[in-house]
């Protein structure tokens, strides 16, 4: 069975940093991109990054490009996401996704871990 | 980047009708490469459509996916209780990926 757990979220105060890990099992890890993506409270999903197979290619939404590093340690089967200069608009509920072996849609979800960044 | 805006923001409906949901793109949709999710409060989003109009494993035949280019449809053939949730489209077309604002499914 796939499954992906996130942890890792909680308060910080803005500019502080936070790193979140997404652990995945029931599948070839380091087979498949992944992704994060996130949810405002309330708001709709917002992709957030990108990492392929072996972790060489990112991607990252302009909104997060040079404060967030997306990387994976397929030795562990799990994903990260560091978040430095962190701001009260990256308060949300941060998920894991998988890509699809067979195309570019999402197959699986994590759960989901939330952020808050307030003073 | 593709928009995507969909339509109605909430629609109000009782169990066993049918609902139709719209998605419309800023741009072509390369490929029919739309999918569609559903989430209920406190919850991951769930694939449901994917390719435009593949259901996802395990998803009911009374959920269907329509459209090309720039204008998607998901359709909901009899609304069961456990539908009732929000529905959002996104673009696997082009980076970066991206989502509709949703559509809440409400209980009338």
């Amino acid at each position: 069975e796939v499954q992906l757990v996130e942890s890792g979220g909680g308060l910080v105060q803005p500019g502080g940093s936070l790193r979140l890990s997404c652990a995945a099992s029931g599948f070839t890890f380091s087979s498949y991109w992944m992704h994060w993506v996130r949810q405002a409270p309330g708001k709709g999903l917002v992709w957030v990054s990108r990492i392929n197979g072996d972790g060489g290619t990112t991607l990252y939404a302009d909104s997060v490009k040079g404060r967030f590093t997306i990387s994976r340690d397929n030795a562990k089967n799990t994903l990260y996401l560091q978040m430095n200069s962190l701001r009260a608009e990256d308060t949300a509920v941060y998920y894991c996704a998988r890509r699809s072996d067979y195309g570019g849609w999402f197959d699986y979800w994590g759960q989901g871990t939330l952020v808050t960044v307030s003073s | 980047e593709i928009v995507l805006t969909q339509s109605p923001g909430t629609l109000s409906l009782s169990p066993g009708e049918r609902a139709t949901l719209s998605c419309r793109a800023s741009q072509s949709v390369s490929g029919r490469y739309l999918a569609w999710y559903q989430q209920k409060p406190g919850q991951a989003p769930r694939l449901l459509i994917y390719d435009a109009s593949s259901r996802a494993t395990g998803i009911p035949d009374r959920f269907s996916g329509s459209g090309s280019g720039t204008d998607f449809t998901l359709t909901i053939s009899r609304l069961e209780p456990e539908d009732f949730a929000v529905y959002y489209c996104q673009q696997y077309a082009g980076t970066p990926w991206t989502f509709g604002q949703g559509t809440k499914v409400e209980i009338k």
